[in-house]
């Protein structure tokens, strides 16, 4: 079974700062998706960035990026320039072409200070 | 606007009175599924809907049934619940081509004393 796991239940980071969550993961699937969803307070899920594995190129939008790493089995995010906003928990989540099970980590939760 | 409704958003009940979480979208999705978020645990799926009538067990099914009669809804049922099912409950759904993205609703927080 495929497992996720965020190994750091929280961090905070200095407002325009940069700062990396991590995040691994078990599977013996080729073909999968990546994902880092943020949940504000609001508790909404909402979509930061995905990769897909074949692509060696790590995605990025804005001022946030992945650092994908197939082989290593590791997905990081990194936030750069960091806003207030930012504050919330993050879930990194994977899914397989061949399963319809979102497996999610335990969660990071992020606070970024003025 | 493409979204994912659930309701209600909050809820406290006693053990053992039947409820009902709805879920509806708008985005014409196949797959449906029904989540619980508890603190240290992450999202566990409770059950997912490939299309109308089909539906499957998730990581932790107990206590929950769910039906697909139409394509845009997949409500939650908590036949007698219990004060272990206590949660942050998300419903989301995707298309089932493309990148496997997931909308969610807002959440649904339940209490059950």
């Amino acid at each position: 079974a495929q497992t996720v796991t965020q190994s750091q239940p929280e961090m905070s980071v200095q407002e325009a700062e940069t700062v990396t969550l991590s995040c691994t993961y078990d599977t013996s699937e080729s073909n999968y998706y990546l994902f880092w969803y943020k949940q504000p307070p609001s508790r909404q899920m909402i979509l930061v960035i995905r990769q897909e594995a074949y692509k060696q190129q790590n995605a990025t939008e804005n001022r946030f990026s992945v650092n994908f790493q197939k082989a290593a089995k590791s997905f990081s995010l990194k936030i750069s320039d960091s806003q207030l906003g930012d504050t919330a928990m993050y879930f990194c989540a994977f899914i397989s072409y061949n399963n319809n099970d979102m497996r999610f980590g335990a969660g990071t939760r992020l606070t970024v200070k003025p | 606007e493409a979204q994912v409704t659930q309701n209600p958003r909050y809820l406290i009940t006693v053990t053992g009175k039947k409820l009902t979480v709805t879920c509806s979208q708008n985005m014409n999705h196949e797959y449906m599924s029904w989540y619980r978020q508890d603190p240290g645990l992450g999202l566990r799926q409770i059950y997912y809907s490939m299309n109308v009538e089909v539906t499957d067990k998730g990581d932790v099914p107990e206590g929950y049934k769910v039906s697909r009669k139409e394509k845009r809804n997949f409500p939650l049922i908590l036949e007698s619940p219990s004060p272990n099912q206590t949660s942050l409950y998300f419903c989301a759904s995707r298309s089932m081509l493309g990148s496997y993205e997931q909308y969610f609703g807002p959440g649904t927080r339940l209490t059950v004393t």
